[in-house]
């Protein structure tokens, strides 16, 4: 259980244009979901927060306007990367965590897509 | 804002040996702990998680032990495979974070046959 599919595992785009990224929860329903960005052998970092029926809580130095996030159902949230450049080529992770069971005082385990491979050229 | 610190970042060890990676954080209100394997080219996966209230959880060869006092938490694997070569990252998480996780830079694990 607690599958994220992501979607596409690879793309290859020319820069200026703009490329969405699809991550859906599979087997279960996510009131959040978490964008990260992983450059070749770093560790994650968190971009984003998208929260499910609302505006998605960007971290500092991530650009809104420019990666524009969309949480329109509690199995699916999207990432578009807008007019992209070489520099936004990189590993891009989503992850979701089921909703918590009533009255329980801890969050579920979050779980990640596969990731996309974004290459600007 | 939470800051953890992973080491070491690269580790070798024999097969059937252990492994052991720690971690340390600095944010006292995280009380989230989990541990991610992640393959090359895939997403982390994780592995095992320990929350604030215990000191120390087991699962088959993988075991995470937590010290809340010094603010750091060890992931401990034995009889170590060679399929357990892989990324290794912690992470902590707290409500003040939205239960974001925050990442350690990752131990580089080859287990060597």
């Amino acid at each position: 259980g607690a599958v994220v599919s992501q979607h596409p595992s690879r793309v290859i785009c020319k820069s200026g244009t703009s490329v969405k990224i699809e991550c859906r929860s599979l087997d279960f329903q996510a009131t959040t979901m978490f964008w990260y960005r992983q450059f070749p052998k770093q560790s994650l970092m968190l971009m984003a927060t998208s929260n499910e029926g609302s505006k998605a809580t960007y971290e500092q130095g991530v650009e809104k306007d420019k990666f524009l996030i969309n949480h329109a159902s509690l199995t699916l949230s999207t990432l578009t990367v807008t007019s992209a450049h070489p520099e936004d080529s990189s590993f891009y992770i989503c992850s979701a965590r089921p909703i918590a069971a009533p009255g329980s005082s801890y969050n579920s385990p979050l779980h990640f897509g596969n990731g996309t491979r974004l290459t600007v050229t | 804002g939470e800051n953890v610190e992973q080491h070491p970042s690269t580790l070798s060890v024999q097969e059937g040996d252990s492994a052991v990676i720690k971690c340390t954080y600095s944010d006292s209100a995280s009380n989230y702990f989990p541990w991610y394997k992640q393959e090359l080219g895939k997403g982390p996966q994780l592995i095992i998680d320990i929350r604030s209230n215990v000191g120390e959880k087991k699962d088959q060869r993988i075991a995470v032990t937590l010290n809340k006092t010094a603010k750091h938490f060890s992931l401990h694997i034995t009889e170590t495979q060679p399929e357990d070569s892989a990324v290794y990252f912690c992470a902590a998480s707290n409500l003040n974070s939205g239960y974001a996780l925050n990442f350690g830079k990752g131990t580089s694990l080859l287990v060597t046959p």
